[in-house]
C-alpha cells in the first residue's frame, strides 16, 4: 500500500531565503507523486507533477521537485521564497501506480510560513 | 477555461437540516471525487465516481450520500448534519489514464448552528 510522509507540520523561512519542504512516500509500485498548494479557504492547486522520465520537474511560481528513487523522497525546493509562497503544501502519491484506481494518499501536510 | 465549479463557497445550515453541496466540472473528466477536510489536516475522501461506479469510503458515515446524475455534476448530500460535519468539503476530478491527477474546486465552507 502506499503512503506519504511530510516532515514538519511547520516551517518558516525569511523571504528570499531557501524554501525546502520535505516528503517521502512508500510505494509498492512505481509512483507517481503530486504537490499540491492550498491558500486560505481555496482548493488544492496542482504545483507540479513526476509521471515518468525527468527525476527533476519544474513547476509553477518557480518551485521545483526531484524523484529520488533510492531515497524514497520527493522534496519540494525553492530557491528564493516571496510571501506570497505562504500556504499549505500537500504532497501525494498516486494508489495503485498507473493502473488509475481513482485516488491519491495526501500526506499531512506542511504549513509554510515566510517572514519578512 | 475548464474548471471545477462549487457552489455555494458558504453554506450554513442547521443541526440536523439536510443540506446538499453542488460540484460541477467543465473539463469532461470521467472521475469525480468527494473530500472533506477539517482545519489544519490533509483531504480525506468521503467517495468517488468513476464513471457511473459509485465507490464509497469503508469510513465515510451513512448520513453523507453522493449523486451524479451525469458527467458534469455531482452532489454531496448530508442528511443530518452534526457540528462534525463542520468543514471544507472539497470536489475534484481526473481524467482516465492521468495517474490520478486530480483538479480541484474552490470549496464550499460548511458551517453548523
Amino acid at each position: 500500500a502506499q503512503s506519504v510522509t511530510q516532515l514538519g507540520s511547520h516551517v518558516s523561512v525569511s523571504e528570499g531565503a531557501l524554501v525546502l519542504l520535505r516528503c517521502n512516500y512508500s510505494s509498492s509500485v512505481p509512483p507517481y507523486l503530486f504537490w499540491y498548494v492550498q491558500y486560505p479557504n481555496q482548493g488544492l492547486q496542482l504545483l507540479l507533477k513526476y509521471t515518468t522520465g525527468a527525476t527533476l520537474v519544474k513547476g509553477i511560481n518557480g518551485f521545483e521537485a526531484e524523484f529520488k528513487k533510492s531515497e524514497t523522497s520527493f522534496h519540494l525546493t525553492k530557491p528564493s521564497a516571496h510571501m506570497s509562497d505562504a500556504a499549505e503544501y500537500f504532497c501525494a502519491v498516486s494508489d495503485g501506480g498507473s493502473s488509475n484506481t481513482g485516488k491519491l494518499i495526501f500526506g499531512q501536510g506542511t504549513t509554510l510560513q515566510v517572514k519578512p | 477555461d475548464a474548471m471545477v465549479i462549487q457552489n455555494p463557497r458558504y453554506q450554513v445550515t442547521q443541526f440536523g437540516k439536510p443540506v446538499t453541496l453542488s460540484c460541477s466540472q467543465t473539463l469532461n473528466h470521467n472521475v469525480m471525487y468527494w473530500y472533506q477536510q477539517k482545519s489544519s489536516q490533509a483531504p480525506k475522501l468521503l467517495f468517488h465516481y468513476y464513471d457511473k461506479d459509485f465507490n464509497n469510503e469503508a469510513d465515510t458515515p451513512d448520513n453523507f450520500q453522493s449523486r451524479r446524475p451525469n458527467t458534469s455534476f455531482c452532489f454531496l448530500d448530508i442528511r443530518s448534519p452534526g457540528l462534525g460535519d463542520a468543514a471544507m468539503y472539497l470536489c475534484a476530478t481526473s481524467k482516465k489514464g492521468s495517474y490520478n491527477e486530480q483538479f480541484f474546486g474552490p470549496g464550499t465552507r460548511l458551517t453548523v448552528l
